[in-house]
């Protein structure tokens, strides 16, 4: 039983690219997470989703990202115009998301995107 | 102020004493979690616990409701434990809220 996937594991941009990011969750789960870890800091969320929907954005930058999680495939977050402070792991966790109770959550191994 | 909120943020210790890591939090919370990054940088989670203990192996778990604080034991340390270890906390959208982590180095 496969984990987290994420790809690429390592992306390298130049100022003004796009940067697109992947991840499948662990078979079975349909809730996603992505979060952020800046150089020498801590972990900070991003957004969730479920299966075609976006249920908390609220750690997304108002510009310039943005993620989904299609019917089918992987779920993708978006950089566009990336920027030398976009630089950073972005680590995706998926859950099953039951109900009645705390879920708890599965890390993929993390795509470190680097822009020069 | 953090929400979350470790001590200390960096620790050593020499092989076979016993680790303690603490963890408060501010906010109401559905569970809090204990999870460990390697210096590769992959993320393990080791305990989800919403009341009392949990041990696996020489990890050791607690958390104390009334006084929003945990606290993760390591017993008979060893250097393959060297690692951060991150405490993080989930509201009721389970999403995960992250305290800075501690920096632990086991010495032979």
């Amino acid at each position: 039983n496969a984990g987290v996937m994420q790809n690429p594991r390592h992306l390298v941009r130049r100022r003004g690219q796009e940067a697109r990011l992947r991840c499948s969750p662990m078979k079975g789960h349909s809730h996603v997470y992505w979060y952020r870890q800046l150089p020498e800091e801590g972990l900070k969320f991003m957004v969730y989703l479920q299966k075609e929907n976006i249920i908390d954005e609220s750690g997304m930058p108002k510009e310039r990202f943005s993620a989904e999680f299609p019917k089918e495939g992987p779920s993708i977050l978006r950089i566009q115009q990336v920027v030398r402070g976009d630089s950073a792991a972005y680590f995706c966790a998926s859950s099953s998301g039951l109900a009645g109770g705390p879920n708890e959550q599965f890390f993929g191994p993390g795509t470190r995107l680097t822009v020069l | 102020k953090n929400e979350v909120e470790q001590s200390p943020q960096n620790l050593t210790a020499q092989e076979g004493e016993f680790i303690t890591i603490n963890c408060s939090y501010s906010v109401g919370i559905s569970a809090l979690h204990w999870l460990q990054q390697h210096p590769g940088g992959g993320i393990v989670s080791l305990f989800m616990l919403s009341s009392g203990k949990k041990k696996h192996g020489r990890l050791i778990a607690t958390i104390n409701i009334q006084e929003k604080h945990s606290s993760l034991h390591i017993t008979a340390s060893h250097p393959r434990d060297s690692a951060v270890y991150i405490c993080a906390v989930t509201d009721n959208t389970d999403k995960l809220i992250f305290g800075t982590g501690t920096r632990l180095q086991v010495f032979p």
